[in-house]
Order: structure tokens, then sequence, then C-alpha cells
């Protein structure tokens, strides 16, 4: 059961460059989240679905984009990267909306330099 | 409470010590409030979730209580040991998918 795998682990991007994040869950979860974490701040939420086809914005949804065409696969999509979005990512994954918590991603390190 | 606060930002405990700290959360339109341990290197994972006002659960040396009338959460350890050193995260759900985390309480306990 390998939870949340996210890819890459690492990852430098020169400004005006796009990439995507991968994430996949295999607990059959139908929620899915995207998070970026930047020192000295809380988690921010950036997109989340609530199931294949549905997908939302969440705090911070400037300059990514997602996809969601299968329960498994939540991926995020940076469009012309710039320096703000150098942080950590993280993929999540949870049963329901709140009553259950949420299993994580390793995390993706991106600078954009 | 507008935002998630926790406190203290860090702490340095002795092996053997007890230790608490606090999650702050706003008290209206409340659904829940979780708790992660997140260790270096490694990504957070669930400790706790909590939904009802006075709900205690308790994993190992690991408890946790929950007020939401006046908006507070604790998160106690009984005889801290060096594998507890990580970050412990709050995280307050109140309303569809409106999510809150702290910075989190960052434990150093020194053998």
């Amino acid at each position: 059961n390998a939870g949340v795998t996210q890819t890459p682990k690492f990852r430098i991007l020169k400004i005006g460059q796009s990439m995507t994040l991968q994430c996949a869950q295999d607990m059959n979860h139908n929620y899915m989240y995207w998070y970026r974490q930047d020192p000295g701040m809380g988690l921010k939420l950036i997109y989340y679905s609530v199931g294949a086809g549905i997908t939302d914005k969440g705090e911070v949804p400037n300059g990514y984009n997602v996809s969601r065409s299968t329960t498994e696969d939540f991926p995020l999509r940076l469009e012309l990267a710039a320096p703000s979005q150098t942080s950590v990512y993280f993929c999540a994954s949870s049963y329901s909306q709140g009553n259950y918590g949420y299993t994580f991603g390793s995390g993706t390190r991106l600078t954009v330099v | 409470i507008l935002n998630v606060e926790q406190s203290p930002q860090s702490l340095h405990v002795q092996e053997g010590d007890s230790t608490n700290f606090t999650c702050s959360f706003p008290s209206s339109n409340f659904y829940a409030l979780h708790w992660y341990r997140w260790e270096t290197a490694k990504s957070p994972e669930a400790l706790f979730v909590m939904t009802l006002n006075g709900d205690e659960k308790k994993k190992g040396r690991i408890s946790a209580t929950l007020n939401t009338k006046e908006g507070y959460s604790y998160l106690y350890i009984k005889g801290s040991q060096p594998e507890d050193s990580a970050t412990y995260l709050c995280a307050s759900l109140g309303g569809y998918q409106k999510v809150t985390f702290g910075i989190g309480t960052k434990l150093q306990v020194i053998p």
C-alpha cells in the first residue's frame, strides 16, 4: 500500500518555465488536495478535488492549474514559473471532508531561479 | 481568533518530562480539528481527528482534548522520548473545505 506518491522530490525551474507535479494515491480516496509550505507559514491550500472530474480553488490558486481525470491522480500544473512559487508542495488525500485525517505525500521541493 | 494559532512555536524538554502545547482556532462554524505529527524530512502524519466539544483522544503517551466553545485544543505528551521530537501541527476545519493549518509547535526532546 503506497499511500500518496509525489514526484519529483526536487526540481529547479527557470523563470517562465512550466512543469507538472504528479500526485497519485491508491487508497480510493475521493478528496485530494495540493498545499504549499513556505517558511514560517502554515500549509496553504492551492486546489482541491472532491472526486474525479471536480476541482476547485483553494486559498492561493494563482499561477497553478489542476485536473482530476481519475480518482487516483491529481496533477498540479505550474505555468510560467515565478520566484514566488519557490516552495515545498504537498499533495494529500482523505476519505471524507474532515472526519478522517489527511494522508500526505512526501513533498516536492521546487526552486524557481 | 480569526486564524489557527499554535503555542509555543518551539520548545525543548528533557527526556522523561511531560509537556503540552496549545492550538487556538475560530470557534464559529467549527467542523473538525486535526492534529498531525511532522518529523524532519518526512510528511505530516495524522495523530487525531476531533469533532465534538469535550472530545479526548489518546494514542500511547500522546493525548489531546478539544474545547469547541472557547476554540482551543491541547496536545499532551507524557514522559517525552527523543523519538517524539517533531513538529506538531493542528488544522481547523470550519465549513466546506475551509481548512486552516497552524504553523506548528516544534518539539525537541533532549536525551
